[in-house]
């Protein structure tokens, strides 16, 4: 049961460029949703959040977009940088508010 | 910054013996997690812990594993008799609330069973 999903193992980029990270859910009952970054050997680190009464959040140069009759999230990085090469995960809660369900994370590369 | 800690980084073990892995969680949160990533799988939620006791568990927290918090910081993971399929990241994270707060991992500890 994949409630969370990131559809996109991998994604390079260019420095400078806009980096965009894309995640779905299934659960009609989720109602907060976050990002965090992965670096090997580490544990994700929170990025940003959104919750659903609202459709933008934004942070510095990251901004996440939560388009909720399509079910789906996005998380926008400009301009990217290559320190913002990790692993992304999305991960949302609500149903029962203490777990989350993560996606399986999109490797990003930012190519100097 | 306040961060959440976990002990040991790695664990070899063999299999069927006990583990624990131990967690320092952020001081003023209350409220406490497991996760586990199996290598190249999605990170997958195991237990929250509140009020010292259990709030939720997932299917895969069955009998083999237990929670503890044996002393105001500490938080504990105990695999009474590994398998070969517990071998994964165990990450701890924390939060100070509950219902949708942020919660803060740990680095985690690399379980290998041998």
């Amino acid at each position: 049961d994949q409630q969370v999903k990131q559809n996109s193992p991998s994604l390079s980029v260019q420095e400078g460029r806009i980096s965009i990270l894309n995640c779905d859910y299934t659960n009609s009952m989720f109602d907060y949703f976050l990002w965090y970054k992965k670096y090997p050997a580490e544990g994700p680190t929170f990025l940003i959040s959104i919750s659903s009464i609202k459709d933008k959040n934004e942070d510095g140069r990251f901004t996440v977009f939560l388009n909720k009759s399509a079910k789906h999230l996005s998380l926008h990085i400009v301009p990217s940088q290559p320190g913002d090469s990790a692993v992304y995960f999305c991960a949302a809660s609500g149903d029962t508010g203490n777990q989350f369900y993560f996606g399986t994370g999109t490797s990003l590369t930012v190519i100097p | 910054e306040p961060e959440v800690t976990q002990t040991p980084s790695h664990q070899v073990t063999q299999m069927g013996q006990e583990v624990i892995l131990r967690c320092v969680p952020i001081s003023n949160h209350l409220y406490f997690y497991w996760y586990r990533q199996i290598l190249g799988q999605k990170v997958e939620f195991l237990v929250s812990f509140y009020n010292n006791e259990i709030s939720e568990k997932s299917e895969i927290f069955d009998d083999q594993f237990s929670v503890e918090r044996p002393d105001g910081s500490n938080f504990t993971l105990k695999i009474r008799s590994t398998k070969l399929e517990d071998s994964a990241m165990y990450f701890c994270a924390s939060s100070r609330d509950t219902f949708g707060d942020t919660q803060y991992f740990g680095p985690g500890t690399r379980l290998t069973v041998l």
